[in-house]
């Protein structure tokens, strides 16, 4: 069936390091939204990537979307400590279909 | 700006109890979603509405059902609860053939059987 692979499940950092975490469909994708959760709290989007080789920046974050459309990642740049939380990718794989989520990185950031 | 609420926010229910999860998508958004989300896991797709038709079915037990209204709030249904449904369930909406189709969620009916 339809399934977003999503690693690491973990990553600690401490402030001011990089953070990446990566998305990986085996087929291709319609578009791949990110979502950030804190905990306790509900999924809150963060962007939504649609064409293929596509490159889109929201201050510390840059997110990617593969050339085959099957891949993405999340880089943010200098964690701090309020990048806190798990991100996750969700794909679609027909215009307007429903969200797969993958597993979620969980993001801990030591001061 | 009016966001999606669901009510009610937390429900204690007995094993083989019944209950009842609302939705108010916000204005004007056509589809509906809902998920399921364990501790520690990434949220499950049980069911989508597009104006208030079933639009998708995911992993959701015979035991739930859910249905639009004709005001587009949603309710999910939940029958013969077992210990294991215990979760946050979220509810989220989105406008279907907007370019950008974000689903804004819910804060979540966490729901708990004992």
């Amino acid at each position: 069936g339809q399934q977003v692979m999503q690693i690491p499940q973990y990553q600690h950092v401490q402030e001011g390091e990089d953070f990446t975490t990566y998305c990986n469909s085996s087929t291709t994708l319609s578009n791949i939204q990110w979502y950030k959760q804190r905990p306790g709290g509900h999924p809150v989007f963060l962007i939504q990537l649609v064409k293929s080789g596509e490159v889109k920046k929201q201050k510390r974050l840059t997110f990617q979307f593969g050339e085959a459309k099957k891949n993405s990642s999340l880089h943010i740049t200098a964690t701090q400590t309020t990048d806190v939380g798990t991100y996750f990718c969700a794909a679609t794989y027909n215009q307007g279909g429903k969200l797969i989520f993958g597993q979620g990185t969980e993001l801990s950031v030591k001061p | 700006a009016a966001g999606v609420i669901q009510s009610p926010r937390h429900l204690i229910k007995e094993k083989r109890e019944t209950a009842t999860l609302k939705c108010y998508p916000i204005p004007r958004h056509d589809t509906v979603y809902w998920y399921q989300q364990g501790p520690g896991q990434d949220p499950q797709f049980l069911i989508s509405f597009y104006e208030k038709m079933q639009s998708d079915k995911g992993s959701i037990p015979d035991r739930f059902s859910a249905q639009q209204f004709s005001d587009y709030h949603s309710e999910l249904n939940m029958s013969s609860l077992e210990l294991g449904d215990s979760a946050l369930y979220f509810c989220a909406s989105s406008l279907k053939g907007h370019l950008n189709t974000e689903a804004f969620f819910g804060q979540g009916t966490r729901l708990t059987v004992v």
